[in-house]
């Protein structure tokens, strides 16, 4: 069965602080797909980043940044210089060829000015 | 502009009373699926269908169908809802590209109330 953990609930940083969300999978695939969701307080589920099994290379999208390790089965995301309008729920995703996709709990991320 | 499109975004029933919450998309994907989000569980998969007349169940299928009769079109239906499927749902859909590419779409979300 797959899963996934994001072991911190709730974060609170003050502006411009780093902020590392974790997120830890299982999976007995060695096909699969990660992503990272924002759900702003409107609600929507915004899309950040996909990540295949096959491709560690870690990501820097301006102040993001994913760090993929394998051998710890982690995909963690990494804001930088953290702004009020980061202040969102944060969800980590996992899925095989789409037949069963997993969230983990999501992590409340407040961003305090 | 590729969408996904739900309806009724935001809904308020009683006990027992049957419902349909729409799902359209504009993409041509073959994947579809719908999830419920509750606080503390992240969002879990209802059902998912990997083409048309195709439907498997996901994590939390009891008390929810569907049906995939066109490619566009995946509505959930709740025959006799309950107070504990008062939730958020969120309809997606899907395509995998090949060469460990895939394209994921999320609707706007439906907030279901059941008194």
């Amino acid at each position: 069965a797959q899963k996934v953990t994001q072991a911190q609930t709730e974060i609170s940083v003050v502006e411009k602080e780093d902020v590392t969300l974790d997120c830890v999978y299982e999976t007995r695939d060695t096909t699969y797909y990660l992503f990272w969701y924002k759900q702003p307080p409107s609600g929507e589920l915004v899309f950040l980043i996909r990540r295949n099994s096959f491709d560690e290379q870690n990501e820097i999208s301006g102040r993001y940044s994913w760090n993929f390790q394998k051998s710890t089965s982690s995909f963690n995301f990494t804001i930088t210089a953290s702004q009020v309008v980061d202040s969102a729920v944060y969800f980590c995703a996992l899925t095989n060829y789409g037949q069963n996709f997993v969230f983990g709990p999501g992590t409340r991320l407040s961003v305090l000015p | 502009e590729a969408q996904v499109t739900q309806n009724p975004r935001y809904l308020i029933t009683v006990t027992g009373k049957k419902l349909t919450v729409t799902c359209s998309q504009n993409m041509n994907h073959e994947y579809m699926s719908w999830y419920r989000q509750d606080p503390g569980l992240g969002l879990r998969q209802i059902y998912y269908s990997m083409n048309v007349e195709v439907t498997d169940k996901g994590d939390v299928p009891e008390g929810y169908k569907v049906s995939r009769k066109e490619k566009r079109n995946f509505p959930l239906i709740l025959e006799s809802p309950s107070p504990n499927q008062t939730s958020l749902y969120f309809c997606a859909s899907s395509l995998f590209l090949g060469q460990g590419s895939y394209e994921q779409y999320f609707g706007p979300g439906t907030r279901l109330t059941v008194t």
